[in-house]
């Protein structure tokens, strides 16, 4: 079946420096994938629907500068936090949509990128 | 390592008629468990954890760490509950990473 594929799993960095995450869907091609995150003991927040080839929707809240979101291609949606600072140690997850099976098709999930900013 | 199952892909009902819908898990610590659903065209929401122990819009999930499950059910399916329903878990030991099931998409019918 269709396979999310996010990589890192686990990501440790200093505060200031700026972590990319990629998701990437094997079988399948993906124009739009979404990206969640979840603080501890919540539940899961969209942050950003990402679209191929033009610009990634935010959701209100949520800096466009600060979470970053390319997809460059059909198969890869990236998250790049930048300048990160503690309070964006979080659990981040993407998913996407198997265009092949409809609109109503199940999303797909990764495995998630547990992020801690020391 | 975790994983999530729901067995079925499709659940057809119709209104009135009682829902459950399957969730099963492997995991070797204590589990946190949640479903999640969502309705046509808008975003993935929480629909309740088992910690809580709460009913939300009529469903309940009960934890049974015997069978490993935590089936969603309904006694009475309206039309509106129609949508994906993905069941997954907190993995204490992965630092509370959320693992999905693969979904299941309700359809009641009228």
């Amino acid at each position: 079946g269709a396979v999310v594929s996010q990589h890192p799993s686990w990501v440790i960095c200093k505060s200031g420096t700026s972590v990319k995450i990629e998701c990437r869907s094997l079988d399948f091609q993906a124009t739009t994938m979404f990206w969640y995150r979840q603080f501890p003991k919540q539940s899961l927040m969209l942050m950003a629907t990402s679209n191929e080839g033009s610009k990634a929707t935010y959701e209100q809240g949520v800096e466009k500068d600060k979470f970053l979101i390319n997809h460059a291609s059909l198969t890869l949606s990236t998250l790049t936090v930048t300048s990160a600072h503690p309070e964006d140690s979080s659990f981040y997850i993407c998913s996407a949509r198997d265009p092949r099976v409809g609109d109503n098709s199940p999303l797909h999930f990764g495995n998630g990128t547990r992020l801690t900013v020391t | 390592a975790q994983r999530v199952t729901q067995p079925e892909k499709l659940l057809s009902v119709f209104k009135g008629a009682p829902v459950e819908l399957k969730c099963n898990y492997s995991y070797s610590g204590s589990p946190e468990l949640f479903w999640y659903v969502q309705y046509s065209r808008q975003r993935l929401q929480l629909l309740l954890r088992h910690i809580s122990r709460e009913s939300i819009k009529g469903f309940t999930a009960d934890l049974n760490k015997g069978e490993t499950s935590f089936h969603l059910k309904k006694p009475f399916a309206q039309e509106e509950d129609s949508a994906m329903y993905y069941c997954a878990l907190a993995a204490h030991n992965a630092g509370n990473m959320l693992t999905f099931g693969g979904g299941t998409r309700l359809m009641v019918k009228p």
